[in-house]
């Protein structure tokens, strides 16, 4: 199973965009990329996955380059409630494997 | 859907007592997982099951803990004797093969469990 790095924390204001990344640089050709997000005291829950280029959703978006080594994951204009821990994996199989995420705090 | 339900949603107990954690996952989902969390090793994988049958357990820490799926709506986890570095919080999740969205789990509460 591919390795991510990712920032242990970072800081950011409301009304702000986002974005963390995520270096997958052994990721396979099977793999897609996942972002989860965990408040505390609650499971993890998934956010946007993708495998190449661009993905939006109603929460996120999610940026990817052609050698897929890395990946963006976007939140605009965050609010206080999106103060979380987000994790970025990579699998082609149910295993997954959740590293120390990206504790986001979100400042008034 | 109520979602992933597990149960109890807190247990605490004391060394070498026998504890059980049960999960319900989202009906029609036929992969179930459990998984640990702590401030020291965060997020683990202990176990999955794929239509019932137990795919992966290599993350399942010793033999005092033991996991069963005997149909697709129930799951237990089991720790005999358990001892106070067990606690911790778990959860199951339970996702969709044949979902849209590849690794899409979706996660029960979570049981927290201290054992003194």
């Amino acid at each position: 199973l591919a390795k991510t790095t990712q920032p242990i924390s970072m800081d950011s204001y409301e009304g702000q965009e986002v974005n963390i990344t995520c270096s997958h640089n052994n990721i396979a050709t099977n793999d897609y990329i996942t972002w989860y997000q965990q408040f505390p005291s609650q499971g993890p829950r998934f956010i946007i996955q993708g495998y190449k280029t661009k993905v939006t959703n109603e929460v996120a978006s999610l940026f990817i380059p052609a050698d897929r080594k890395s990946s963006t994951l976007s939140l605009p204009r965050v609010s206080l409630s999106d103060t979380a821990v987000y994790y970025c994996l990579v699998a082609d199989t149910d295993k997954l494997i959740f590293g120390t995420g990206t504790r986001l705090q979100v400042f008034p | 859907d109520a979602g992933v339900i597990q149960s109890p949603r807190h247990e605490v107990t004391e060394m070498g007592q026998e504890v059980t954690l049960r999960c319900k996952p989202i009906s029609g989902h036929n992969s179930l997982f459990w998984y640990r969390q702590t401030m020291m090793r965060g997020l683990e994988l202990l176990i999955y099951f794929n239509n019932n049958v137990p795919i992966d357990d290599s993350g399942m820490p010793e033999d005092r803990f033991s996991a069963k799926m005997p149909n697709a709506s129930f799951s237990t986890l089991k720790i005999q004797p358990s001892e106070p570095r067990d606690s911790a919080v778990y959860f199951c999740a339970s996702n969709d093969p044949g979902s849209s969205s590849y690794n899409e789990q979706f996660f029960g509460p979570g049981t927290r469990l201290t054992v003194l």
